[in-house]
Order: C-alpha cells, then sequence, then structure tokens
C-alpha cells in the first residue's frame, strides 16, 4: 500500500516553461486536492477533486491546470512556470463518505530561475 | 469563507511539561477540524480530528485537543511533551464534508531536554 505518491520530488525549471506534477493515490480516496506550502504562509489549495471528472479551484489557481480522468490520478499542470511559483507542492488524498484527514504525499520542491 | 489562525509562530516547552498549541477558526456552519504534524522534509501526517460529540478528541502519539464552540477554539494539548515532538503543527478547517480544508500558517513546536 504505498498511499500517496508525488514525482518528481525535486525540479528545477526555466521561466516560461511548462511542466506536469505527478500525482497518485492507492486507496480509492474520492476526494484529492493540491496545496503549496510556503515559508510563513501555510499550505493554500491550489485546487481540488472531489471525484473522476470533477475539479474546482482553491485559494490560489492562477497558473496552473488539473484534470482528474481516474479516481487514482490528479497531475498538476504548470502552464508557464514563473520564480513567483518556487514552492513546495503537496498532494493529498481522503475519502468521501467520512470527513478523515487528508493523507498526503511527500512534496515535490520546485524551483524556477 | 472559512477561516484558520495560529496566532503563535513558535512554541517552546521543556521536555515533561505539558503543551498546548493554539488554534481558532471562523467557519459558517458546523466546523470539521482537524491538526496534522509535518517533521523536517515531510509531508504532513494527520493527528486527530474533530466531527461532533465530546469537545476533547484524542489523536496519535498522546496528543488530544479540545473543542470550544463559544470561543471557537480547537487547541492542541499534550500532557507531558517528548523532544520527538519536535515539529510543525498545522490546523485545519472544513465546512461540512466538502473536500477543501483550509491550513492554518503553522505552528513550530520545540521540546527541550
Amino acid at each position: 500500500n504505498a498511499g500517496v505518491t508525488q514525482t518528481p520530488k525535486f525540479q528545477v525549471l526555466k521561466t516560461g516553461q511548462s511542466m506536469t506534477l505527478q500525482c497518485a493515490q492507492d486507496m480509492n480516496h474520492e476526494y484529492m486536492s493540491w496545496y503549496r506550502q510556503d515559508p510563513g504562509m501555510g499550505l493554500r489549495l491550489i485546487h481540488y477533486s472531489v471525484g473522476a471528472g470533477i475539479t474546482d479551484q482553491g485559494e490560489v489557481p492562477n497558473g496552473y491546470n488539473v484534470s482528474r480522468s481516474t479516481t487514482e490520478d490528479f497531475p498538476l499542470r504548470l502552464l508557464s512556470a514563473a520564480p513567483s511559483q518556487t514552492s513546495v507542492y503537496f498532494c493529498a488524498s481522503k475519502p468521501g463518505t467520512y470527513n478523515y484527514g487528508y493523507t498526503f504525499g511527500s512534496g515535490t520542491r520546485l524551483t524556477v530561475v | 469563507a472559512q477561516s484558520v489562525a495560529q496566532p503563535e509562530d513558535q512554541v517552546n516547552v521543556a521536555e515533561g511539561n505539558p503543551l498546548t498549541v493554539k488554534c481558532t477558526y471562523s467557519v459558517s456552519g458546523n466546523p470539521y477540524l482537524f491538526w496534522y504534524v509535518q517533521y523536517p522534509n515531510r509531508g504532513l501526517q494527520f493527528l486527530l480530528k474533530y466531527i461532533t460529540g465530546d469537545n476533547l478528541v484524542k489523536g496519535s502519539y498522546g496528543f488530544e485537543a479540545e473543542f470550544n464552540k463559544s470561543q471557537t477554539s480547537f487547541h492542541l494539548k499534550k500532557p507531558s511533551a517528548l523532544v520527538s515532538d519536535s515539529a510543525l503543527y498545522f490546523c485545519a478547517v472544513s465546512r461540512s464534508n466538502a473536500g477543501k480544508s483550509t491550513f492554518g500558517d503553522g505552528t513550530t513546536l520545540t521540546v527541550k531536554p
């Protein structure tokens, strides 16, 4: 049981490049979310999904796209990377039937230069 | 809208002493409240939750939290701190069974021998 798997763990991008952060969970969780963590700002919600085919915006969605074609996968796409997107990104999932806490991945540390 | 405030950036306690990490929240309707812990270079781990019922909730690693509706607070407590409890602690709130949780900015707990 791997839980929530994020790849890559580290990435350096040049301004303007695009990339996809991968997130997969094997717990059959309905809810999945992407957060970014910046020093002194806690975790801020980027996008979330309550099930396959359903996504919605969080607090800071600009510059990011998501899709949820399967229950297991929830990739986050950076369309045109900017230095302001330098951050640690966490994917998380939880069941939809009860309000359990989230299970988090180990994070992706992204640097945009 | 929903929000969480963790008024202390840093809490320092001596090993063996009781600890409290404070959290206040704002949400419409009944709150679903959570505490998470983050160790260095790791993802967040779920500690405990309040959904309904008893105001004192017990969680992992000997932690507990007290829900106070009139003060809109959900403080994390432990009767006797360990050096290994040193970490970053996050409080989170969600409204009903919605998928998105709002996190506080985090409190760094340092337990000194």
